[in-house]
């Protein structure tokens, strides 16, 4: 039972550079999610799904973009990498209904030079 | 849009002292949950709590929910060392938003043996 599988789970890269962060889960959730933790900042709500085909943004959108093409993969996209974007990022999945706890990835730390 | 405030940023206590951690909404909730992250770690869902007034207790972690639904506390009973980490709250304003938790910056408890 893997859970929530993200990779990679340590990347550097130069800003202008483009990457795209990879979010699996194998537990049917219909819900999935992209945060970012900086320090003091908690887990701020990047992206969301509620479900494939469905995506909506969240607390910090801006620089990133999602797609959920499947019920299994929510990957996030960074178009062109900025030092402000430095950051570890956790997806997150949970099943349909009101009332459910999140499963949160091991996150990616991803550095941008 | 929704607030999540949580206080105190940092906690020091020694092994055997009692912890607590604060949490508030500028807005009513639909539910709120507990998560904790291990150094290092990825968030793990404690408890949630939907009901106004409610209290709810796993071993020496004591949750509770306020009446109005605004806020929420976490206690811990005589700390251990495995205590260690970030606490945070996460409230969900339910209706067309349920998709979407709103996590406080959380709370770094030290605990000193």
């Amino acid at each position: 039972n893997a859970g929530v599988t993200q990779t990679p789970k340590f990347q550097v890269l130069k800003t202008g550079q483009s990457m795209t962060l990879q979010c699996a889960q194998d537990m049917n959730h219909e819900y999935m999610s992209w945060y970012r933790q900086d320090p003091g900042m908690g887990l701020r709500l990047i992206h969301y799904s509620v479900g494939a085909g469905i995506t909506d943004q969240g607390e910090v959108p801006n620089g990133y973009n999602v797609s959920r093409s499947t019920t299994e993969d929510f990957p996030l996209r960074l178009l062109s990498a900025a030092p402000s974007q430095t950051s570890v990022y956790f997806c997150a999945s949970r099943p349909t209904g009101p009332n459910q706890p999140q499963h949160f990835g091991d996150g990616t730390r991803l550095s941008i030079l | 849009g929704q607030q999540v405030m949580q206080i105190p940023q940092y906690q020091h206590v020694q092994e055997g002292e009692d912890f607590t951690t604060y949490c508030n909404s500028s807005t009513t909730l639909s539910n709120i949950q507990w998560y904790k992250q291990r150094p290092g770690g990825h968030p793990v869902f404690l408890i949630q709590l939907v009901k106004s007034g409610e209290v709810k207790k796993q071993k020496r972690l004591t949750f509770q929910f306020g009446e109005a639904k605004k806020n929420s506390s976490l206690h811990i009973t005589a700390t251990q060392t495995t205590d260690v980490g970030t606490y945070f709250c996460a409230g969900n304003a339910g209706g067309t938003s349920y998709g979407k938790l709103t996590f406080g910056q959380g709370t770094i408890l030290t605990v000193h043996p």
